[in-house]
């Protein structure tokens, strides 16, 4: 079946070395994004991808980078990781622009110490 | 800016009630709602995705209705099971956006 996929799935990390994130979808979608999901903040938007080569900076990219070299990968790379980092992302993807019905991967929780 | 909000933020019931979760949106002009559920620890499911032009949604025990013109998206869910415990949200793609807008989630327990 297809999936989105993120790995790894818990990550400790010190603070000011640099980590990233992989997300891998199998269903072809253009759409992808990154969240970070925190207690009293809920999901927020970090960047976004609507295509190879596209990207675009979400509500709290600061810190954050992304590339998008093919369809099926958004790696997240944290330059200098912050101890403010520590949190649980999220990978999603939708078809296209149209069709924005959006899929999850199952989480990264990252801890920067 | 389009807030999205949802009531109650947790909410726990005897197994077998029916249930109704809320959630308000600002901005109108919407082109679609979808409703997730998300377990502890796991990332988040699609339960159901609302087009902007239809009024409701279903599947199986689960039914999303949406009201443009109030702001607002309910989700019931029939004779609730414990296995119906987990957090709600609902995602709303604005006006001129492609990309959803969450609210914060309803946490529902639902006891045997």
């Amino acid at each position: 079946d297809a999936e989105i996929t993120q790995s790894p799935r818990h990550k400790i990390t010190e603070t000011g070395r640099q980590v990233t994130l992989a997300c891998h979808q199998t269903w072809n979608h253009n759409n992808m994004f990154w969240y970070r999901q925190d207690l009293g903040h809920g999901l927020r938007l970090i960047h976004y991808s609507y295509g190879v080569q596209d990207t675009n900076k979400g509500e709290v990219s600061d810190g954050y980078s992304v590339s998008r070299s093919n369809t099926e990968d958004l790696p997240l790379t944290l330059e200098s990781a912050a101890s403010s980092q520590t949190s649980v992302y999220f990978c999603a993807s939708s078809v296209d622009r149209e069709n924005t019905e959006a899929f999850f991967g199952q989480g990264t929780r990252l801890t920067v110490v | 800016k389009q807030e999205v909000t949802q009531i109650p933020a947790a909410l726990s019931v005897p197994e077998g009630e029916n249930l109704v979760l809320n959630c308000s949106f600002t901005d109108s002009a919407i082109y679609n709602l979808q409703w997730f559920r998300q377990d502890p620890g796991k990332g988040l499911t699609s339960l159901l995705l609302i087009q902007s032009s239809q009024r409701e949604q279903t599947s199986g025990r689960l039914n999303a209705s949406l009201d443009k013109s109030s702001g607002r998206s309910t989700l019931y869910i029939a004779a609730s099971q414990p296995g119906d415990s987990a957090t709600y949200l609902c995602a709303v793609r604005p006006g001129g956006s492609y990309i959803p807008t969450f609210g914060r989630g309803t946490s529902l327990i639902v006891h045997p």
